[in-house]
Order: structure tokens, then C-alpha cells, then sequence
């Protein structure tokens, strides 16, 4: 299996401009987790999904924040408008079915996010 | 929300055994604690898993004290590339069997020559 994909890996924009960060969770997963990384917060969780559907999203920080799963292969998160607060690592993670004695979350290679 | 404690950084040579101690005082009885690896310009890994006294596996050994109030994850040998920020969380049990995880600040292990 390849993983988790995320693409692209880097990507650098200016501030208004909107960005869309994709994620390919591995086959037969049933949750996605999308996460973003930076040195002042550390990882935080912004929103997760179970089989598409959202459950929670209280982690996103602002209505400029969206995220969609159309399918259980693709999910993206997109910031409209973006501003330079929002450069950070943005990962994906996807989780297998199972309970909580085997919960493992496989983390995408991330995607550095540079906004100008 | 089980909240954990866990040393900044480490340092330590080539073949040592290292000890990451975290605590986690408000633990729930149905929460399970997890450890993962980090290392720079990459995602988490998942290094391993417990609910109580001792879990080991190929990469780590995990021990937890009956009161589940801290735990330990001991790594043995270690080698240049255990270098990494090591992450211990406790999952914030939904009583669904699925546990919502909240990563701290880690550990920053190095491990030098």
C-alpha cells in the first residue's frame, strides 16, 4: 500500500488567495483526520471523518477553513481566503476500522504551506 | 480531556536504553495510552500502545503502573536515527470505541554519537 498521499507538498501563495490541500487516505479506512502542525501550537486536530461524513470540526479556526470528503478516497481542506497566519505543516491522517485497543492513525507526509 | 506531561527534551548516546516517563493524572478508565514518533519533515508514527502493566513490541516497550497514572516508554539500544520527537497521548474516549487524540508538545530525544 503507498499510504496516505497528500498533495501537493509544498506550496507557497499570497495572502487572499485560496488554497486546496488534497488527501488519498489508505484503501479501506474508515476515518480521516486532517491536522495542522506548526512550532507555537504544535499538532492540532482541525476536523475528522467517519465513513465521508464530518463528526467534528470544532478544531477548525475559522469560518475561511472548509473541508470535504466527496468519497472515501479523496478528501480536501480548503482556506479561503488565506493569510500568512495559516503557513504551517497540514497532515492527513487516515485510521483503519477497529476499537479503541487498536486505534492507529497513519499520517500523510504533510503538506508545508507557505502563505506570503 | 486526559491531559499529559512530558519532559521537553532527552539526550542520550548510541546503545543506551532511554526512559520517556509522561503523566497523565486524570486518565479514563476507558482511555488507552499511545506513544508516536516524529521525525523532522515527516508525519507522526505510531510506535505503540497500552491500556496497562507491560505492552512490547519490535520497536519499544511501554509500561504502565497499576494506577495508569503515568507510563514509560522505554526504547532499547538506541541508534542515531531514534533521534525524534516522541509523543504521548491518551485518547480522549468517545465511549464509541473510537479514541479522538490530542497531541502535547512531546519529547525531543537526541541521541548522539
Amino acid at each position: 500500500d503507498a499510504g496516505v498521499i497528500q498533495s501537493p507538498r509544498h506550496e507557497v501563495t499570497e495572502m487572499g488567495q485560496e488554497v486546496t490541500l488534497r488527501c488519498k487516505p489508505i484503501s479501506g479506512h474508515d476515518y480521516l483526520f486532517w491536522y495542522r502542525q506548526t512550532m507555537m501550537r504544535g499538532l492540532e486536530l482541525l476536523i475528522y471523518f467517519n465513513n465521508n461524513v464530518p463528526i467534528d470540526d470544532s478544531g477548525m479556526p475559522e469560518d475561511r477553513f472548509s473541508a470535504k470528503m466527496p468519497n472515501a478516497s479523496f478528501s480536501t481542506l480548503k482556506i479561503q481566503p488565506s493569510e500568512p497566519r495559516d503557513s504551517a505543516v497540514y497532515f492527513c491522517a487516515s485510521r483503519p476500522p477497529g476499537d479503541a485497543s487498536t486505534d492507529t492513525q497513519y499520517f500523510g507526509p504533510g503538506t508545508r504551506l507557505t502563505v506570503l | 480531556l486526559a491531559k499529559t506531561t512530558q519532559p521537553i527534551s532527552m539526550d542520550s548516546y548510541e546503545g543506551q536504553e532511554v526512559n520517556i516517563t509522561c503523566s497523565h493524572n486524570n486518565i479514563a478508565t476507558n482511555d488507552y495510552i499511545t506513544w508516536y514518533q516524529q521525525f523532522p519533515s515527516q508525519g507522526p508514527r505510531f510506535i505503540i500502545q497500552g491500556y496497562k502493566t507491560k505492552v512490547t513490541n519490535e520497536v519499544a516497550s511501554l509500561f504502565i503502573p497499576a494506577d495508569r497514572k503515568s507510563s514509560t516508554l522505554s526504547l532499547p539500544r538506541v541508534s542515531l536515527s531514534d533521534t525524534a520527537v516522541y509523543y504521548c497521548l491518551v485518547g480522549d474516549s468517545l465511549g464509541t470505541g473510537f479514541q479522538k487524540l490530542v497531541f502535547g508538545t512531546g519529547t525531543r530525544l537526541l541521541v548522539s554519537p
